[in-house]
């Protein structure tokens, strides 16, 4: 199946601070997906980003098909963003596939 | 709209017994799935299913069972618990194709089996 690598998977952030995370995956995919689980467990929606680039306030995301990899930057880190940043890729099996995850903790 | 609801959020088993998670939503969403999710391994798909009456495995499928009666609902089933299925479940649920939108999460349920 198909493999997805997330990277780092720590990350302590001095709030203010801005930050990158990075999703690789190993083929082609028909959607991506960010999600961010938060301290209590709950799983939220970032971006639906199979190509191109998105923002949301003070995150955006991009995602390069060609060359299988996407971007989420936070920028002004906020404690708030603290939690797991998931990556999902799907190819067309609807099976989306998870990576393991990106730590992130912002201090104060 | 209450989005995606599962039930319980806790439940402790012990090895052996049955039980059911129910999910629930009300977004007239075709496509349901189950996650399991522990530590340092992410999310990993259980079943899915595209419609009501098409169920499928997922990446780890084996001690559960599910079944797709409307498109409401998706119960998953543990016939016989044992300790390597506790873990935090999640529900998911989205438009018919997953290629066309987002994929929405219910709270989760974590499941403690003795």
């Amino acid at each position: 199946g198909i493999q997805v690598e997330q990277s780092p998977p720590d990350l302590i952030l001095q709030e203010g601070a801005n930050s990158t995370l990075r999703c690789n995956f190993s083929d082609s995919v028909n959607n991506l997906q960010w999600f961010h689980q938060n301290p209590w467990g709950q799983l939220i929606n970032l971006f639906y980003i199979p190509s191109g680039t998105k923002q949301n306030g003070r995150l955006s995301a991009t995602t390069v098909a060609t060359e299988r990899y996407s971007l989420l930057y936070i920028s002004s880190s906020q404690t708030t963003d603290s939690g797991v940043y998931f990556c999902a890729v799907l190819r067309g099996n609807n099976r989306l596939a998870f990576g393991k995850g990106n730590q992130v903790v912002v201090i104060p | 709209n209450a989005g995606v609801t599962q039930t319980p959020k806790f439940q402790v088993l012990k090895t052996g017994q049955s039980m059911t998670l129910q999910c629930a939503q009300d977004m007239n969403h075709e496509y349901m799935s189950w996650y399991r999710q522990d530590p340092g391994m992410g999310l990993r798909l259980i079943h899915y299913s595209v419609g009501a009456g098409i169920t499928d495995q997922g990446e780890v499928p084996n001690g559960y069972n599910v079944s797709r009666s409307t498109t409401e609902d998706f119960p998953l089933r543990l016939l016989s618990a044992a300790p390597s299925q506790t873990s935090v479940y999640f529900c998911a649920s989205s438009y018919r194709d997953p290629n066309t939108g987002e994929l929405f999460f219910g709270e989760g349920s974590r499941l403690t089996v003795l």
